[in-house]
């Protein structure tokens, strides 16, 4: 079946310790996206990627890195440097960019909590 | 500032009533919009879209109005089922991102 994989989906960690959270497509999608979302908000999107080894920073991309070696995989590194990671992360795909009338695609997501 | 608002956090409705929810976005270039279904600890999964060219579009038990000159879309869920309580996102896919809405939280009360 053609989707999305997050892993893993909650995840505990210490403070001041990196952590990477995986995402994977195998739909074929060119883009992929992360997002944050905290209890009672929305989404906030923190990079997304076009194509494989371009990526571009969302509005809160501070404390955050990502890569794109290939298509269908987007890693997500939250660094000691993000102030308050506890949160839930999705990963997203669509087939283009915004702008081109699709529609986005999103993971289980993972659920992050700094200790 | 947000682009897109969902001004009511949360809406309560009788199982087999009409359930709205409301949207409403401060960009006139917007001219895709999309609705997001989102169940706790879940991923949001799409339920319908629209484009600036139509001003409604049907699905099954899902209906969205467009307004453009109020920059104002609506979801219609008629009739409501337990199963659709859960956060709905308004949406809109301009330039190179998805804009999302805050959500609002549908309770349907059997």
């Amino acid at each position: 079946d053609g989707g999305i994989t997050q892993s893993p989906k909650y995840l505990f960690r210490k403070e001041g310790q990196n952590v990477t959270l995986s995402c994977e497509q195998n739909l074929n999608h060119d883009a992929m996206y992360w997002y944050r979302q905290d209890p009672g908000q929305g989404l906030r999107l923190i990079y997304y990627s076009q194509i494989v080894n371009d990526f571009q920073k969302g509005d809160i991309a501070e404390g955050y890195s990502v890569s794109r070696e290939k298509k269908e995989s987007f890693p997500l590194t939250v660094t000691s440097a993000q102030k308050n990671p506890t949160a839930f992360y999705l990963c997203a795909s669509s087939k283009g960019l915004a702008g081109t009338y699709n529609e986005q695609f999103f993971g289980p997501g993972t659920r992050l909590t700094v200790l | 500032d947000q682009q897109v608002k969902q001004n009511s956090p949360s809406l309560s409705v009788q199982e087999g009533r009409i359930s709205i929810l409301n949207c409403d976005y401060t960009n006139s270039m917007f001219d895709y919009f999309l609705w997001y279904k989102k169940y706790p600890a879940e991923g949001p999964t799409f339920l319908i879209s629209i484009s600036s060219i139509k001003d409604k579009n049907e699905d099954g038990r899902f209906t969205v109005f467009l307004n453009k000159s109020a920059k104002h879309l609506s979801l219609h869920i008629v009739p409501s089922q337990p199963g659709d309580s859960a956060v709905y996102f308004c949406a809109t896919n301009y330039g190179q991102n998805f804009v999302f809405g805050p959500g609002t939280r549908l309770s349907v009360l059997p």
